[in-house]
């Protein structure tokens, strides 16, 4: 069984850098597509970004600007980086895995979720 | 982006009821369309892919139809943990992937 963990601070302050990274385990990650989505405390769900274990990304073109999705691999693990972050940023933040190879498939396997606040 | 709008956005029922809650896309999106089962402080959970695939494990009580840009979800008896927020989510065009609003359950 395909198991996800996100990790990151949990308070980010205001034009910096989130950084979240989803580790991987049960599973390798050198399959399928890895996935970030958001929802912003009380409201719906915004899908970021994914990777593929190759490297090769998609992102959200509202957040295209700021967002840079990455993998290690070696460590099973994935990463986010969203730049600039402001109030607006502060939400649940969820690591998934697509259910197939393909990226035209839903999300099968998730994190638990993290919350990262953007306050001074 | 495709806009998917899910109605009602929330309503009450009871123990053993059917309910129907529909997802509408804004444009043609096949059958690419996804099912999710949420509660409170927990991560989505995957009920329904291609609009009417049980995922592995979801009870048959949970069904799912449509094509294009109407789609529904069916529970045929509501059970107490079915109480929950449901999404739907298309997979069919990447620009991006979008969510409904959310369509919230609450016990009557």
């Amino acid at each position: 069984q395909v198991q996800l963990q996100e990790s990151g601070p949990g308070l980010v302050k205001p034009s910096e850098t989130l950084s979240l990274t989803c580790t991987v385990s049960g599973g390798s990650i050198s399959s399928s597509h890895w996935s970030w989505v958001r929802q912003p405390p009380g409201k719906g769900l915004e899908w970021i970004g994914c990777i593929y274990y190759s490297g090769s990304t998609k992102y959200n073109p509202s957040l295209q600007s700021r967002v840079t999705i990455s993998v290690d691999t070696s460590k099973n693990q994935f990463s986010l980086r969203l730049n600039s972050a402001t109030a607006a940023d502060t939400a649940v933040y969820f690591c998934a895995r697509v259910r197939d190879d393909d990226v035209y498939n839903p999300l099968e396997y998730w994190g638990q979720g993290t919350l990262i606040t953007v306050s001074s | 982006a495709i806009r998917m709008t899910q109605s009602p956005s929330s309503f009450s029922a009871s123990a053993g009821d059917r309910v129907t809650i529909t997802c509408r896309a804004s444009q043609g999106i096949n059958s690419y369309l996804a099912w999710y089962q949420q509660k409170p402080g927990k991560a989505p959970k995957l009920l329904i892919y291609g609009a009417s695939t049980l995922q592995s494990g979801v009870p048959s009580r949970f069904s799912g139809s449509g094509s294009g840009t109407e789609f529904t979800l069916t529970i045929s008896s509501l059970q107490s943990e079915d109480f929950a927020t449901y999404y739907c989510q298309q997979y069919y065009s990447f620009l991006p992937f979008t969510f409904g609003q959310g369509t919230k359950l609450e016990i009557k």
